[in-house]
């Protein structure tokens, strides 16, 4: 199984600053098709997983453009250009790329 | 709109069934998966499992392989998960989430239900 390591548990940024979450699989997340199945999803209290990234980079539908992802192969990153007061929540990597699907354990953003 | 709409809390006794329900609306619901993932209080979620409804191919990780049983019904529009004899280990928050696919497997799951809480107490 693919195990997805976030090693940083918290993050406290500054107001408008850029926030950088990272992520690691135990093994290549490059799937047979060559595409990578690397999404990020955020969790606000309260409220259901929320996908932001699909396919390492790929901004979902309504996603602000200060949300971006990159990384290749088992080194992942999302990157929060300038941190908002509704950015506060838990993000989680997850991959898809092997079943059984799997998550880090997820990045608490905190706003200072 | 794409909507998964989930059932209700449900409050149960160990030892006794339960099957909640996720419905889905606003796409056509054979032809993307649906997965159902754990999420144990103050903790991060865990696949449980997916299914296609168009032939109700389904999967299990393995911690979840013959602890639940999860379903379809084309007909509704619902997937479900359902458990023969719960566990206090089973209380927890569950969610569904629908899995966009382009050939076969899903790519990424991009629509999520709002959650139901299950709670095993005796």
């Amino acid at each position: 199984d693919i195990v997805m390591t976030q090693t940083l548990l918290f993050s406290t940024v500054t107001l408008g600053q850029p926030a950088s979450i990272s992520c690691r699989s135990s093994q290549s997340l490059v799937h047979s098709d060559g595409n990578t199945y690397l999404s990020w999803l955020q969790q606000r209290p309260g409220q259901p997983p929320k996908l932001l990234i699909y396919k390492i980079s790929s901004r979902f539908s309504g996603v602000p453009d200060r949300f971006s992802g990159s990384g290749a192969g088992t080194d992942f990153t999302l990157k929060i250009s300038r941190v908002e007061a509704e950015d506060v929540g838990i993000y989680y990597c997850m991959q898809t790329t092997q079943f059984p699907y799997s998550f880090g354990q997820g990045t608490k953003l905190e706003i200072k | 709109e794409v909507q998964l709409v989930q059932s209700g809390a449900e409050v149960k006794k160990p030892g006794e069934s339960l099957r909640i329900s996720c419905k889905g609306s606003g796409y056509t619901f054979n032809t993307y998966w649906v997965g159902w993932v754990r999420q144990m209080p103050g903790k991060g979620p865990e696949w449980m499992g997916i299914i296609y409804p168009g032939d109700s191919e389904t999967r299990y990780s393995p911690s979840f392989q013959g602890q639940v049983t999860i379903s379809a019904d084309k007909s509704m529009s619902t997937a479900f998960l359902q458990w023969s004899s719960l566990k206090a280990s089973d209380s927890a928050l569950y969610y569904c989430a629908r899995g966009y696919v382009l050939l076969f497997d899903p790519q990424y799951f991009d629509f999520w239900g709002q959650g139901t809480l299950v709670t095993v107490s005796s």
